[in-house]
């Protein structure tokens, strides 16, 4: 049974940048919500997709942004990289979001 | 304020010792309850999952969540060297999926 798988691991971008970063649920789980982990810090939440809609959404910028498609899996696009975005991209699948949500190994940002 | 606080430790014990982790919270609001484990260089593993007021065991971990006082403790006994990792606390309310965490807890546990 595969959990939530993430790509890539690892990303170096510079300022001004663009970014999509990719997630595939755990098998059966059709909800995915997305945060964002500075170093020494708890995760932060973005935003969740549900039925390919945006359904909740945290205290990020709209230069964040993301889509589901069909078979659950999930993008998280950032543009106009800031040196502040370095950061580890976690994604977070569940069974319709009223259940522990289960986390993937993120993707590590590096903007220079 | 944060919502939630967690002393970032580090944590260090010796093998065997009983591990205890807090969390307090601001929110009375917050109804979902849990423990996540994560190494380094590595995503958050759920650990423990409780809903409202009590305590659940789950093999050498018990989780209690004491709403009154805002107040959620994670208890490991005979701890391992390879408990050693950050522990977030995280909850949620019964509206939202947002789950709010903890800064973490690094523990540490030596031979």
């Amino acid at each position: 049974d595969a959990g939530v798988t993430q790509s890539p691991t690892h990303l170096i971008k510079t300022r001004g940048q663009q970014v999509t970063l990719r997630c595939s649920p755990k098998s059966g789980h059709d909800t995915v919500s997305w945060y964002q982990q500075a170093l020494g810090q708890g995760p932060q939440f973005i935003f969740q997709y549900y039925e390919e809609e945006e359904r909740q959404r945290g205290n990020f910028p709209d230069r964040f942004s993301g889509h589901q498609f069909p078979n659950y899996s999930s993008e998280l696009n950032v543009n106009a990289l800031l040196l502040g975005d370095s950061a580890l991209y976690l994604c977070a699948s569940s069974l319709d979001g009223n259940q522990p949500q289960h986390f993937g190994d993120g993707t590590r940002l590096s903007i220079l | 304020q944060k919502e939630v606080e967690q002393d970032p430790g580090p944590l260090s014990v010796p093998e065997g010792a009983i591990v205890s982790l807090n969390c307090t919270y601001s929110n009375s609001a917050f109804q979902y309850f849990m423990w996540y484990r994560q190494y380094s260089r590595k995503g958050p593993e759920l650990l423990m999952y409780t809903y409202s007021s009590g305590n659940k065991e789950d093999g050498r971990f018990t989780a209690q969540v004491d709403k009154s006082s805002k107040y959620i403790s994670l208890f490991i006994r005979d701890s391992q060297p390879s408990d050693s990792a950050t522990y977030l606390c995280a909850m949620r309310r019964v509206d939202t999926d947002k789950l709010i965490f903890g800064t973490g807890t690094r523990l540490q546990v030596f031979p």
